[in-house]
């Protein structure tokens, strides 16, 4: 079975502070993607990153950086020099093999940035 | 290029009908996945159609099924509908086994 788990309910910061959500997951597979998704108040998903299982490289883009470590099967995300535009729930989730890789997701963290 | 479509945007209901929710996926896109996201969580996973069968079904009750045609558009019903059914209802499409892109959803409220 798959989990994700998103411990960060809800973060509230000053513009321009960085902000990072955890992730930690669990699955039986060895080869499994881990994704982030944005959630504004218009409702849609909007998709940010996808990671496979294999690489453990850290990804940077623009004010967006994600941080893989397998060792402890967590996959945040900072986000650097926050934007009032940042605010929105962002969800982790992860598909694997043994789920036909059907995505799983987190409960989601509500980030609120304040002018 | 459009992305995904849904329609209607938004739909009240009554407990006990039945409800439609239609989506129209990215073009060159061929598989549909449907998800549910209740009020502060993350969306939950109802089933996946592709080649107009259904290839994967999370844990939802028969209640809930679905259809794909030709053009690889599809349509998600809910038969008798509860309370709990309230949530907003989410399509995503991605040509099988690809990275799935969402449309804007459906917000179904049951009272």
């Amino acid at each position: 079975a798959q989990k994700v788990t998103q411990a960060q309910t809800e973060i509230s910061v000053v513009e321009k502070e960085d902000v990072t959500l955890d992730c930690v997951y669990e699955t039986r597979d060895t080869t499994y993607y881990l994704f982030w998704y944005k959630q504004p108040p218009s409702g849609e998903l909007v998709f940010l990153i996808r990671r496979n299982s294999f690489d453990e490289q850290n990804e940077i883009s623009g004010r967006y950086s994600w941080n893989f470590q397998k060792s402890t099967s967590s996959f945040n995300f900072t986000i650097t020099a926050s934007q009032v535009v940042d605010s929105a729930v962002y969800f982790c989730a992860l598909s694997a093999a043994s789920n036909d890789y059907k995505l799983s997701f987190g409960a989601g963290t509500t980030v609120t940035v304040r002018a | 290029d459009a992305g995904v479509t849904q329609s209607p945007t938004h739909l009240i209901k009554t407990r006990g009908q039945q409800v439609t929710l239609r989506c129209s996926p990215k073009s060159g896109h061929d598989t549909v996945s449907w998800y549910q996201q209740a009020l502060g969580q993350g969306p939950q996973f109802i089933f996946q159609y592709y080649e107009e069968e259904e290839r994967q079904r999370g844990n939802f009750p028969d209640r809930f099924s679905g259809h794909q045609f030709p053009n690889y558009s599809s349509e998600l019903n809910v038969n008798a509908l509860l309370l709990g059914d309230s949530a907003l209802y989410l399509c995503a499409s991605s040509v099988l086994e690809g990275e799935q892109y969402f449309g804007p959803g459906t917000r179904l409220t049951v009272t």
